[in-house]
């Protein structure tokens, strides 16, 4: 079974748009951590998370942990085309783990 | 700085072939791992190690190998290529066990017939 599901799964939108990409974890979270990857391309670290109620920002990507949800959400404002890719979200869902379980991905499209 | 590199980029095999798929890092980081990304599945661990001579089984070894002779490289294996291996591999390397801000290669695209 899926451990964590991302939505949407895919996304278009008009670039200067805002969007948001949710993540959810079927089990208690240890730590949340977003990529982006394009394609042909390996991924790229954007963000950890740890703490509920956690949020980080870069640029206009900013990251929420709502750790009684079991959920994360990725914000991206005002969208220019060198956002799109795949966003995908990790998790640890046990400490000391020496893995990550990967959510679907949310592949997002800018329209110029 | 180089980072993480794979090679091949692409490869198609046939069923019952075998192959290796190469990993460096120059880094010098300890962990290293190899995903496989399958659409609408995200990532699998394959294998990791946690340094030279070190290798673990991660979630989805089935059909795999991997060795770990020295810190910069971590080959996977595919001794008979199945069409259920079809699939991006994607390996990752760390300093900490903890992957999170791990450097990630570009991908090996694989298609097996």
């Amino acid at each position: 079974s899926q451990e964590l599901e991302q939505s949407p799964q895919s996304l278009i939108v008009q670039e200067g748009k805002n969007l948001t990409i949710n993540c959810t974890s079927s089990k208690t979270l240890y730590g949340l951590y977003w990529y982006k990857q394009k394609y042909g391309e390996g991924l790229i670290f954007l963000m950890m998370l740890q703490k509920g109620g956690e949020e980080k920002s870069h640029e206009k990507i900013t990251a929420k942990l709502d750790e009684k949800k079991q959920q994360s959400s990725l914000h991206i404002t005002a969208s220019q085309p060198s956002h799109a890719g795949i966003y995908l979200c990790g998790a640890e869902t046990k400490t000391g783990a020496n893995n990550l379980f990967f959510g679907t991905g949310t592949r997002l499209t800018v329209i110029p | 700085n180089a980072g993480v590199t794979q090679t091949p980029k692409f490869r198609i095999l046939k069923i019952g072939q075998s192959m290796t798929l190469q990993c460096t890092q120059d880094m010098n980081h300890n962990y290293m791992y190899w995903y496989r990304q399958d659409p609408g599945m995200g990532l699998k661990l394959i294998y990791y190690s946690v340094g030279a001579g070190i290798t673990d089984k991660g979630e989805v070894p089935n059909g795999y190998n991997v060795s770990r002779s020295t810190t910069e490289d971590f080959p996977l294996r595919l001794e008979l290529a199945a069409p259920s291996q079809t699939s991006v591999y994607f390996c990752a390397s760390s300093w900490d066990r903890r992957i999170a801000e791990a450097f990630f290669g570009q991908g090996t695209r694989l298609t097996v017939v």
